[in-house]
């Protein structure tokens, strides 16, 4: 089965700090895609960052990082200099045919 | 270039009634997909169409519940029968390219709630 775990159901971080939030998958495919969404108050699901299985560099998106270890099957996502319109559900999601969700990181950026 | 829209945005039922939910991709984009959201859970996958066809149902409960994407129009999730437990936020996707996607778009969601 394809699975994706978030072992962190809550995360807070002052503001201008940074945090990292954990992501680990099982898949036996070889090729796919990893996502990270976030999903604030307003519900609207919005891509953060998202990274291709077969490329070996971590993608970056200004203050968004990854930490992807394929062998490990771990994706985590990296937020350098919180903000606090970071606040907000974070998921991560990988793809073969289609997407498949983690239950999700509550992040709370505090002043 | 609008995006993926979904209408209603919150749509209230009493038990037994019918909820139509209907999801107008992003032009150009041929592949959809719904999604549910039970409170304070993840998004779990129902189905994917393409146009005029079902690729994959395997997260669509076996009764009660039906998907279309017509050649023209919107596509449709339908819940006959609504009961408490259907309460939910219900997302559609799109993406350009089916299978292994590198991207897809969301709409803002429909809240149903069955009361």
């Amino acid at each position: 089965a394809q699975t994706v775990t978030q072992s962190q159901p809550e995360m807070s971080v002052q503001e201008a700090e940074t945090v990292t939030l954990s992501c680990t998958y099982d898949t036996s495919e070889n090729n796919y895609y990893l996502f990270w969404y976030k999903q604030p108050p307003s519900r609207q699901m919005i891509l953060v960052i998202r990274q291709e299985a077969y490329k070996q560099q971590n993608a970056t998106e200004n203050r968004f990082s990854v930490n992807f270890q394929k062998a490990a099957k771990s994706f985590s996502l990296k937020i350098s200099d919180s903000q606090l319109g970071d606040t907000a559900m974070y998921f991560c999601a990988f793809t073969t045919d289609k997407l498949i969700f983690g239950t999700g990181t509550r992040l709370q950026v505090f002043p | 270039n609008a995006g993926v829209m979904q209408n209603p945005r919150h749509l209230v039922r009493r038990r037994g009634q019918e909820a139509r939910l209907r999801c107008s991709p992003m032009k150009g984009h041929s592949h959809v997909y719904w999604y549910r959201q039970l409170p304070e859970e993840g998004l779990k996958f129902m189905v994917y169409l393409q146009k005029e066809n079902i690729i994959d149902e395997s997260g669509m409960p076996k009764e009660r519940f039906s998907a279309e994407f017509p050649k023209e129009g919107p596509s449709i999730l339908r819940i006959q029968q609504v009961v408490r437990g259907d309460s939910a936020a219900y997302f559609c996707a799109s993406s350009a390219s089916g299978g292994r996607t590198r991207e897809a778009f969301f709409g803002q969601g429909t809240r149903l709630t069955v009361v």
